[in-house]
């Protein structure tokens, strides 16, 4: 089936420092992933849609500054949050849509990575 | 606009007994789909079900029921005969227009105890 990784899965950095996730669609090609976050015992939330080869598109709210996505190939997304303070402390999951056109299990239905947990000190 | 509700927060129940979990959404699309997923304390979400908006029928499967009614706007999850690793936070959640957003609904926990 259709499946995506993040990578890693938590991580503990300090105050200042900048953070890089990566998110991979392993068996699947997607033009299209999206990152969210969530606070502890929160919904998720959509931070912003990943295009492959062009700029990501933000939610409202949402610094762009702050949290880089760089979608660089059809199986890669990764999300940078720059400057990182306690208050970026969160759960980030990325999903991608698998296409319509696919044969793959689940078609047209987001696949979600396993989370990564980060925590800023 | 676009809104998922599940208005139970948090939901307790023993072990055999059946749970409903239920949701209630908002759009002004009239093609759209709704979604439940299940987020066990790891932290990853596991897809459910997909059930787009002209098909109303019930599915179910195994102990998982899904009762879509789209005069009320509700897509309710019903779990029969439940157990322990049906512990987690089920979430709800609404794709609708173009591009794959999801909209998720605030949750429900759901705890079974033995």
């Amino acid at each position: 089936g259709a499946v995506v990784s993040q990578h890693p899965s938590w991580v503990i950095c300090k105050s200042g420092t900048s953070v890089k996730i990566e998110c991979r669609s392993l068996d699947f090609q997607a033009t299209t992933m999206f990152w969210y976050r969530q606070f502890p015992k929160q919904s998720l939330m959509l931070m912003a849609t990943s295009n492959e080869g062009s700029k990501a598109t933000y939610e409202q709210g949402v610094e762009k500054d702050k949290f880089l996505i760089n979608h660089a190939s059809l199986t890669l997304s990764t999300l940078t949050v720059t400057s990182a303070h306690p208050e970026d402390s969160s759960f980030y999951i990325c999903s991608a849509r698998v296409g319509s056109g696919t044969r793959l299990p689940g078609a047209n239905v987001l696949t979600f990575g396993a989370g990564s947990r980060l925590t800023v000190l | 606009a676009q809104k998922v509700t599940q208005a139970q927060t948090e939901i307790s129940v023993v072990e055999k007994e059946d749970v409903t979990l239920d949701c209630v959404y908002e759009t002004r699309d009239t093609t759209y789909y709704l979604f439940w997923y299940k987020q066990p304390p790891s932290g990853e979400l596991v897809f459910l079900i997909r059930r787009n908006s002209f098909d109303e029928q019930n599915e179910i499967s195994g102990r998982y029921s899904w009762n879509f009614q789209k005069s009320t706007s509700s897509f309710n999850f019903t779990i029969t005969a439940s157990q322990v690793v049906d512990s987690a936070v089920y979430f709800c959640a609404l794709h609708y227009n173009q591009g794959g957003k999801l909209i998720f609904g605030q949750g429900t926990e759901l705890s079974v105890k033995p």
